[in-house]
């Protein structure tokens, strides 16, 4: 079945670093990908919609400047959190959906755990 | 607007079945998904069904879907310890269009 693919799974790191998050889509193509942000016993909260070739959208709240989003290729999305502070310290989740295909859901990546120090 | 609703909690002794309910209240959802996280993991999608089916059976589990009353429900037979977990229903209207995800079910299963 279709896979995708987060790395790294864990970033432990000093403030004021930046942090980037791959997502890959492996077996399959994904012109949209959708990166999602997860606080400890709680739901997930879409962050913005990564379009492959264009800019992402993003979700009200969420600063564009803070998280870049870049989706160069069919397989390929990367957020990356500029200059990191505790307070973005979460649970990050990618999912990229098949677009061959008008029917097909969304995978999940495993995630990454970023806690900044 | 959008909106999920699940039981935050569901407690079931191994052997049972475990029914997890959500409540959607877009109509226009045209597909509806159950997921599972383990902790510290990512997203496992479950199984999911299109608004036209009422039913759909994959080995342990049962997706029920009554549109009318926009109420879904996942249901696992025999459930087992390996199965605690959270348990989340999410909607979509399909297309490139992100998923609205409920707050989850923690599923505990008492050995």
């Amino acid at each position: 079945g279709a896979v995708v693919s987060q790395h790294p799974s864990r970033v432990i790191c000093k403030s004021g670093t930046s942090v980037k998050i791959e997502c890959r889509s492996l077996d399959f193509q994904a012109t949209t990908m959708f990166w999602y942000r997860q606080f400890p016993k709680q739901s997930l909260m879409l962050m913005a919609t990564s379009n492959e070739g264009s800019k992402a959208t993003y979700e009200q709240g969420v600063e564009k400047d803070k998280f870049l989003i870049n989706h160069a290729s069919l397989t390929l999305s990367t957020l990356t959190v500029t200059s990191a502070h505790p307070e973005d310290s979460s649970f990050y989740i990618c999912s990229a959906r098949q677009t061959t295909y008008s029917n097909q859901p969304q995978h999940f990546g495993d995630g990454t755990r970023l806690s900044i120090l | 607007g959008e909106d999920v609703e699940q039981s935050l909690f569901l407690s079931v002794r191994e052997g049972d079945s475990s029914v997890i309910n959500c409540t959607y209240t877009d109509s226009s959802s045209t597909y509806l998904y159950w997921y599972k996280q383990e902790p510290g993991a990512g997203l496992q999608l479950l199984t999911y069904i299109f608004s036209n089916m009422d039913m759909k059976q994959d080995q342990r589990l049962t997706v029920l879907l009554n549109k009318k009353d926009k109420h879904l429900s996942l249901r696992i037979a025999d459930t087992q310890t390996g199965d605690s977990a959270i348990y989340f229903c999410a909607e979509s209207i399909g297309g490139n269009t992100p998923l609205v995800f409920g707050k989850g079910t923690r599923l505990s299963v008492i050995a």
